[in-house]
């Protein structure tokens, strides 16, 4: 089963803010919540993570809703360059197997001018 | 400038034929992972090593092989036993030493088989 869904496409005007929301509803207490994006045929490169408090770095907001069943990424002004797909993962930590990332299959955002 | 490669970016076999592909990282990183990626889809966990000479299965290791017998490199052997190899391969790391574990990726390896 899949630990993250979300919606596979998402259009978003230029300047505007994108919301991409994901789902995580049998994440565990100790599981964190990953964003990264995708250029087509490129390594996925990260955005931000976060466990249960909101986050804000330099490129995106991350909110977790208080039951930490699903997230929202936000792009605040978003660019053509933000076009790309986006994935939501939870990353999960054995006790003796080292970290395990899921990922969904992915939002693909275009910023349209 | 640190990163990490894999080699090479475009590779043809024919059916039945072993292939390995290359993954170098001189971030000192501890953990390596090899992913793979069919279109339209998100990366799914071939194999994952958390220190030299030790690594596990990831979701679908099924027909693939590894070994990490040095830190900076962990090659990944598509073997003749899997059954649809031609895919999007991705190589990663992550450095644990901030606590972030970002995972950093290469630029992948697109493997077609005929």
């Amino acid at each position: 089963d899949a630990k993250t869904t979300q919606p596979p496409s998402m259009d978003c005007a230029e300047g505007r803010a994108a919301n991409l929301p994901c789902n995580h509803s049998t994440i565990s207490g100790n599981e964190y919540v990953y964003w990264y994006r995708q250029i087509h045929s490129q390594g996925p490169q990260y955005i931000i993570h976060g466990l249960k408090n909101n986050e804000t770095n330099e490129m995106a907001s991350l909110i977790i809703t208080e039951d930490r069943k699903s997230s929202t990424l936000i792009l605040p002004h978003a660019t053509l360059r933000d076009t790309a797909v986006y994935y939501c993962i939870v990353r999960v930590k054995g006790r003796n197997t080292g970290n395990q990332f899921y990922f969904g299959t992915g939002t693909s955002l275009t910023v349209i001018p | 400038d640190g990163g990490i490669t894999q080699s090479p970016k475009y590779l043809f076999r024919k059916e039945g034929q072993n292939v390995t592909l290359s993954c170098e990282q001189n971030l000192n990183h501890d953990a390596m992972y090899w992913y793979r990626q069919d279109p339209g889809q998100g990366l799914r966990l071939i194999y994952y090593s958390q220190i030299v000479n030790d690594f596990q299965k990831g979701d679908i290791a099924e027909g693939y092989s590894v070994s990490r017998e040095k830190k900076e490199s962990f090659p990944l052997t598509v073997t003749s036993a899997q059954k649809n190899p031609t895919a999007f391969y991705l190589c990663a790391s992550i450095g644990q030493e901030t606590g972030r574990y970002e995972q950093y990726f290469g630029p992948g390896t697109r493997l077609t088989v005929t």
